[in-house]
């Protein structure tokens, strides 16, 4: 079982809200990716840290923040909260970026 | 950016069957294919992955195989079992950065 582990498990927001999900990386990993999983779809790309550096972003507005802190561990920090953005947050962590372990996850849930 | 397309969406099979799961990528720059089991409540699993510079990979009962003039690469599963029943997703990714995955396929196998 993978060493990647996310809190709060779940989550209930109100609309315009802001909300922080945290992440543990497996040991020895360096990068860690944010992804969003709609009910039914894949996983979606949000951004990745490497290093404690943004690595790259996908199709996600600025309201959607985050951070990694030097033990690798991260933030994923979300402003404004709409319902669309109802979902399971899933980081996953690398040591290369090539194979991503996955956390358990955050089920957000706006209302 | 990548696009990532997965068929069947569902697939049902008889235990001890085998099942074949295909997914097509647009980005000719992709050159890793990470598939994922993802249960029900679970966290997504890697469970078998290919890079570029390699057209076949097995593990026991599960098998990848790559087509890069093609753009397409498929999971091959042998003698299912129950076990094996959950969502699965492909992925296509550029030097181990952003995962696009695929929209999933549901798999069955029924006793």
């Amino acid at each position: 079982e993978t060493g990647v582990t996310q809190s709060p498990t779940h989550l209930i927001k109100t609309r315009g809200q802001q909300v922080t999900l945290r992440c543990s990386s497996q040991s020895g990993h360096n990068t860690v990716s944010w992804y969003q999983q709609a009910l039914g779809q894949g996983p979606q790309f949000i951004f990745q840290y490497y290093r404690e550096e943004e690595n790259g972003r996908g199709n996600f507005p600025p309201r959607f923040s985050g951070l990694q802190f030097p033990n690798y561990s991260s933030e994923l920090n979300v402003n404004a909260l709409e319902l669309d953005d109802s979902a399971l947050y899933l980081c996953a962590s690398s040591m290369t970026g090539y194979e991503q372990y996955f956390g358990p996850g955050t089920r957000l849930t706006v209302t | 950016g990548e696009n990532v397309e997965q068929h069947p969406s569902t697939l049902s099979v008889q235990e001890g069957d085998s099942a074949v799961i295909k997914c097509t990528y647009s980005d000719s720059a992709s050159n890793y294919f990470p598939w994922y089991k993802q249960e029900l409540g679970k966290r997504p699993q890697l469970i078998i992955d290919i890079r570029s510079n390699v057209g076949e990979k097995k593990d026991q009962r599960i098998a990848v195989t790559l087509n890069k003039t093609a753009k397409h690469f498929s999971l091959h599963i042998t003698e299912t079992q129950p076990e094996d029943s959950a969502v699965y997703f492909c992925a296509a990714s550029t030097a181990g950065y952003a995962l696009n995955f695929g929209k999933g396929t549901s798999l069955l196998v029924t006793p």
